[in-house]
């Protein structure tokens, strides 16, 4: 079985830059989730999609948007970058609620 | 809005004392989750609780649900300097999308 795995590990972009983020779900998942965790504080939900479909989102602006593909991967999308937006992302996958396995995160730093 | 809080914040405890972390959450739900996070790492799982009632234990660590009272408890036995680490709550709604609101995390440190 395998686990979530993210990549890049650690970024680093300019403000108003664009990136992409990247997770594999575990094997027999078919949910992500992303979620946002500033320095110091608890993670922050993003969105999640379910079979390729939004299904849920929270409190963030437009420009953080997503995919699922078939194989129940995704990406993370931030658009037109803010010094704010450094953290630790972190995606986790589900079957239900049994369980959240989450990825190692990427570490998201603007300048 | 559902929230969730964790208290105390911080926590420094010598090793072999015991000590309890408390997670309150404002609406009705039936199952809590309890993550460990060490500095610049992910979340680690330590304990999903099911039901009213429900005690769970790893280690030095036990965890127990009331849904009634809305309050989840992490009971730390006789503190060794590994458990050093941030430790979250989180609860998820029984109803819509699964999504999982945490607590604001205590950060443990265990003095030698």
């Amino acid at each position: 079985e395998t686990g979530v795995t993210q990549s890049p590990t650690h970024l680093i972009k300019t403000r108003g830059q664009q990136v992409t983020l990247r997770c594999s779900s575990q094997s027999g998942h078919n949910t992500v989730s992303w979620y946002q965790q500033a320095l110091g504080q608890g993670p922050q939900f993003i969105f999640q999609y379910y079979r390729e479909e939004e299904n849920g989102r929270g409190n963030f602006p437009p420009r953080f948007s997503g995919l699922q593909f078939p194989n129940y991967s995704s990406e993370l999308n931030v658009n037109a970058l803010e010094l704010d937006d450094s953290a630790l992302y972190l995606c986790a996958s589900s079957k239900g609620r049994d369980g959240y396995t989450f990825g190692s995160g990427t570490r998201l730093t603007v300048v | 809005e559902l929230k969730v809080e964790q208290n105390p914040l911080f926590l420094s405890m010598q090793e072999g004392k015991n000590y309890t972390i408390y997670c309150n959450y404002s609406t009705t739900s039936d199952r809590l989750y309890w993550y460990r996070q060490d500095p610049g790492k992910s979340l680690e799982s330590l304990f999903v609780l099911l039901s009213n009632g429900a005690v769970k234990q790893e280690g030095r660590l036990m965890a127990s649900l009331d849904t009634k009272a809305r309050l989840s408890t992490l009971h730390i036995t006789a503190a060794v300097h590994d458990l050093s680490a941030t430790y979250f709550c989180a609860v998820d709604f029984p109803f819509g999308n699964e999504k999982l609101t945490f607590g604001t995390g205590t950060r443990l440190t265990i003095i030698p």
